[in-house]
């Protein structure tokens, strides 16, 4: 299977700030990597598709990059609603795997 | 509007088995993809499960192949999880899921329904 590794699991940041989390793959996965939100007891909502594709209706302050292996979720300017869990998931792989998770807190 | 509603969740002692049920409604079943992904207490989220539109193909996690079936009804609008040989390691939120398969994301989720493996 592929493992997905996040880092940090955990961040602390101030609204406004931008935020950074990445993603690591254990092989290549091409593009096929997608981001998503969780706010605690809710489920879980796609943000960005295909490495870089916003998700209908997320706000642009959210973005992806990257390919092969390695990957970036990046929050431009952090506003109080952000302040939830994100997981990265490949769907290269008919075996879907999930990163462990980040944790964004507020300062 | 999309909607995907788990039911069947509950209590149910080691060993014994449990059928989830996800009613599907506001988009055409028939040409999505379902999975089932559940999340442990205080934990990351695990892809379970998926079926193709067709029932065509099915995959399973390994920590749960051999004890789990998933199953749909394109009639019914519905999708089934059979849970054999529960353990407390299945206790979970489990979430209904589509998307349209192959390299394409999971693009909508339900609220989930909570089993709980205890004696």
């Amino acid at each position: 299977d592929i493992q997905m590794t996040q880092s940090p699991s955990s961040l602390s940041a101030s609204i406004g700030d931008r935020v950074t989390i990445t993603c690591r793959a254990s092989q290549s996965i091409s593009s096929y990597l997608n981001w998503y939100q969780q706010e605690p007891g809710k489920a879980p909502k796609l943000l960005i598709y295909a490495a870089s594709g916003l998700q209908s209706g997320v706000p642009s302050r959210f973005s992806g990059s990257g390919s092969g292996t390695d990957f970036t979720l990046t929050i431009s300017s952090l506003q109080p609603e952000d302040f939830a869990t994100y997981y990265c998931q490949q769907s290269y792989s008919n075996l879907i795997t999930f990163g462990q998770g980040t944790r964004l807190e507020i300062k | 509007e999309v909607q995907l509603v788990e039911s069947g969740g509950g209590l149910v002692k080691p060993g014994g088995s449990l059928r989830l049920s996800c009613a599907a409604s506001g988009f055409t079943f028939t040409t999505y993809t379902i999975y089932w992904v559940r999340q442990a207490p205080g934990k990351g989220l695990e892809w379970v499960s998926s079926i193709g539109s067709r029932a065509t193909y099915i995959f399973y996690a390994d920590s749960v192949k051999g004890r789990f079936t998933i199953s749909r009804d394109n009639a019914k609008n519905s999708l089934y999880l059979q849970m054999n040989s529960l353990a407390a390691e299945d206790t979970a939120m489990y979430y209904c899921a589509r998307g349209r398969g192959g390299t394409t994301p999971i693009d909508s989720w339900g609220q989930g329904t909570l089993v709980t493996v205890s004696s």
